[in-house]
């Protein structure tokens, strides 16, 4: 049972347009929501991330939305950029070490 | 700082063979976690050390996956015999505090590419 859900394998957009990628969830215990990105033959970096009580996250081009009512969450890119071109996996945890992902949206900006 | 270092990149070994993976965490990390992403799937969690103690072994598949981490620094995990499903990539990451989840997140190794044949 899939508790994370990336409904979207991939998104292509053009450079300077926004990326939406999208995160569905389950377990309403979750307590914290993570968005690592990862390159090819690297390991997924920490992108951003949400506390349960926030609706909404800002760091500079990432603004990260929780909707715990539809328990969905949402990062948005703006503007894309090329280098923004990865693999982005969702994540949420529910007060433990232990991180829950989804299965990744590969996004491709296209200059 | 260095990173979170793992050994070997890439390892393909036949079926039946045993293979161990070494994770280097950040110094002073004493939280270690090992993952799995298989078949361009889900990164799905193995286990969790604080320092040298399992505190959730949860997602270990079978007995064929044995983890240690002596001394409470590198960590190993070993698959013994190995199996065609367990072929993927093999990640691991560290946090000083458990609790790093909610700003800064773990940090992650480039993983071992693991292939059984």
């Amino acid at each position: 049972d899939q508790q994370v859900k990336q409904n979207s394998p991939s998104l292509s957009v053009q450079e300077g347009r926004i990326s939406i990628l999208n995160c569905d969830y389950t377990n309403s215990m979750f307590d914290y929501f993570l968005w690592y990105k990862k390159y090819p033959a690297e390991g997924p970096t920490f992108l951003i991330s949400i506390s349960s009580i926030k609706d909404k996250n800002e760091d500079g081009r990432f603004t990260v939305f929780l909707n715990k009512s539809a328990k969905h969450l949402s990062l948005h890119i703006v503007p894309s950029q090329p280098g923004d071109s990865a693999v982005y996996f969702c994540a949420a945890s529910a007060d433990t070490g232990k991180l829950i992902f989804g299965q990744g949206t590969t996004l491709q900006v296209k200059p | 700082e260095a990173g979170v270092t793992q050994f070997p990149s890439h390892s393909v070994i036949e079926k039946g063979q045993t293979v161990t993976l070494r994770c280097d965490p950040i110094s002073g990390h004493d939280n270690l976690y090992w993952y799995r992403r298989v078949m361009g799937k889900e990164i799905k969690f193995l286990l969790h050390f604080v320092k040298e103690s399992k505190q959730d072994e949860s997602g270990m598949p079978n007995n064929r996956f044995l983890a240690e981490r002596t001394g409470g620094t590198y960590s190993t995990l070993k698959v013994q015999p190995a199996e065609l499903e367990d072929s993927g990539v093999y990640f691991c990451a560290s946090s000083q505090y458990q609790w790093d989840r909610a700003n800064y997140g773990y940090t992650f190794g480039s993983g071992t590419r693991l292939t059984v044949v």
